[in-house]
């Protein structure tokens, strides 16, 4: 069984339309992220929820948006794609703020 | 905020050959973590280790709290262990909790 997963592995898009990738884990975990990979392979966090609050929120821009229906679950939404935002985006989760923590699959985006 | 960094960058073995990673990190922290990035991207879990020695098969970690550092031992390495390996410590400050990566350790295994 597929402990974090993700969807769509790849999307590509145009310029200024919005795009949402989803995220499940089945971990039973109270803790989700998401976190950015950029072409240098550099991680950097961008959300995270613990038991559906948002419990940090980086510098990322406001068209970056993540919705969690449930605990088991947290989608990222983007508004008016742009160039810049090409990377690959990865969703984790942990029990707690400090629990191991699990990867997704990971989603590449690629902007045009 | 903490600072992670990560020798040596890239490291090329020959199949069999033993390899040692290290972090090294600025502040204390509760727990550390170690994770491989495969080729074709996965980022696997290896090791939460927030002190003391962990054994996975060909694969052991340490971390030395109270000197702010963590190694990660391969033995025996194979062409399957290519790839980037990434320690991460939490951080929190200013009301903000994030794990922490460092930029990684590029392992290339040759046959």
């Amino acid at each position: 069984d597929t402990a974090v997963s993700q969807t769509p592995k790849y999307l590509v898009t145009q310029m200024g339309n919005d795009k949402s990738i989803k995220c499940e884990q089945n971990l039973g975990h109270d803790t989700m992220y998401w976190y950015k990979q950029d072409s240098k392979k550099f991680l950097k966090i961008m959300f995270s929820y613990n038991n559906k609050e948002l419990i940090i929120n980086e510098t990322v821009p406001n068209r970056f948006s993540p919705k969690s229906p449930d605990k088991a679950h947290l989608n990222l939404h983007i508004n008016s794609l742009e160039l810049g935002d090409s990377a690959v985006y990865f969703c984790a989760s942990s029990q707690g703020l400090e629990g191991s923590t699990y990867f997704g699959p990971g989603t590449r985006l690629t902007v045009l | 905020g903490i600072q992670v960094e990560q020798s040596p960058p890239d490291l090329i073995l020959q199949e069999g050959a033993n390899s040692t990673l290290r972090c090294n990190f600025s502040d204390s922290v509760n727990n550390l973590q170690w994770f491989h990035q495969n080729p074709w991207g996965q980022l696997i879990n290896l090791f939460y280790i927030p002190s003391g020695t962990k054994q996975n098969g060909r694969l052991s970690a340490t971390t030395v709290a109270t000197e702010r550092y963590s190694l990660l031992y391969i033995s025996s390495s194979q062409t399957t262990d290519s790839g980037v390996y990434f320690c991460a410590v939490p951080y929190s400050g200013a009301g903000s909790y994030q794990l922490t990566f460092g930029k990684g350790t590029k392992l290339s295994v040759i046959p």
